[in-house]
């Protein structure tokens, strides 16, 4: 099967901009995840989204959102760009439950 | 406030012997518990997982440990491979929210030959 896609791999913007990440699920997989990962944080949650509705959201500022359209594609979206934004963003796609597979993230570089 | 702790940034097994990663928690409503394995520029891929009514979890080389109590989980690889040389990520889940994951900051294995 194939499995979670994400895009663009690597993205490098500049502090003030806006960027948004795609993700695409497992076919048939409805609930969508976002992580964040850094060095000094680890991995933290962003938010989930399931048939199309934000379902759970982590603890990060409002500067991060996200959608998800019928077809359980999600994207994401930050807008005013930090230098602390850059990270690897991770997408993780389930069927309903508990996270099962991740994507293999976008690399985003805030100079 | 980190409430699933890893406290081994790394460990070094060599091939054959057993691999024991261990992985601490502070909140009381985690009832889920995963394993995932990252290599570098991938994402995390998921190993094992315990539910909080079991103390035990085998699949094939893996097995997970929890013990409730003390609110600490185990992960045993045996026998190490080389392959196994990666991030081990252990995650915990609340009631409800399955899919938000707390995740502890990794141990680094590195299986030598």
């Amino acid at each position: 099967k194939a499995g979670v896609t994400q895009t663009p791999r690597y993205l490098i913007k500049t502090r003030g901009q806006q960027v948004t990440l795609s993700c695409s699920p497992i076919s048939g997989h409805r609930s969508v995840s976002w992580y964040q990962q850094t060095p000094g944080q680890g991995l933290q949650f962003l938010f989930e989204y399931f048939s199309e509705t934000q379902r759970n959201k982590g603890n990060f500022p409002g500067r991060f959102s996200g959608r998800q359209f019928s077809n359980s594609r999600s994207e994401m979206n930050v807008s005013t760009l930090e230098l602390g934004d850059s990270a690897l963003y991770l997408c993780a796609s389930s069927l309903e439950g508990w996270t099962e597979e991740f994507g293999p993230g976008t690399r985003l570089t805030v100079t | 406030d980190q409430q699933v702790k890893q406290n081994s940034p790394s460990l070094s097994v060599q091939e054959g012997r057993i691999s024991i990663l261990n992985c601490d928690y502070t909140n009381s409503m985690f009832d889920y518990f995963l394993w995932y394995k990252k290599y570098p520029a991938e994402g995390p891929t998921f190993l094992i997982s315990i539910s909080s009514i079991k103390d035990k979890n085998e699949d094939g080389r893996f097995t997970v440990f929890l013990n409730k109590s003390a609110k600490h989980l185990s992960l045993h690889i045996v026998p190490s491979q080389p392959g196994d040389s990666a991030v081990y990520f252990c995650a915990a889940s609340k009631v409800g929210t399955a899919s938000k994951l707390t995740f502890g900051t990794g141990t680094r294995l590195q299986v030598t030959l």
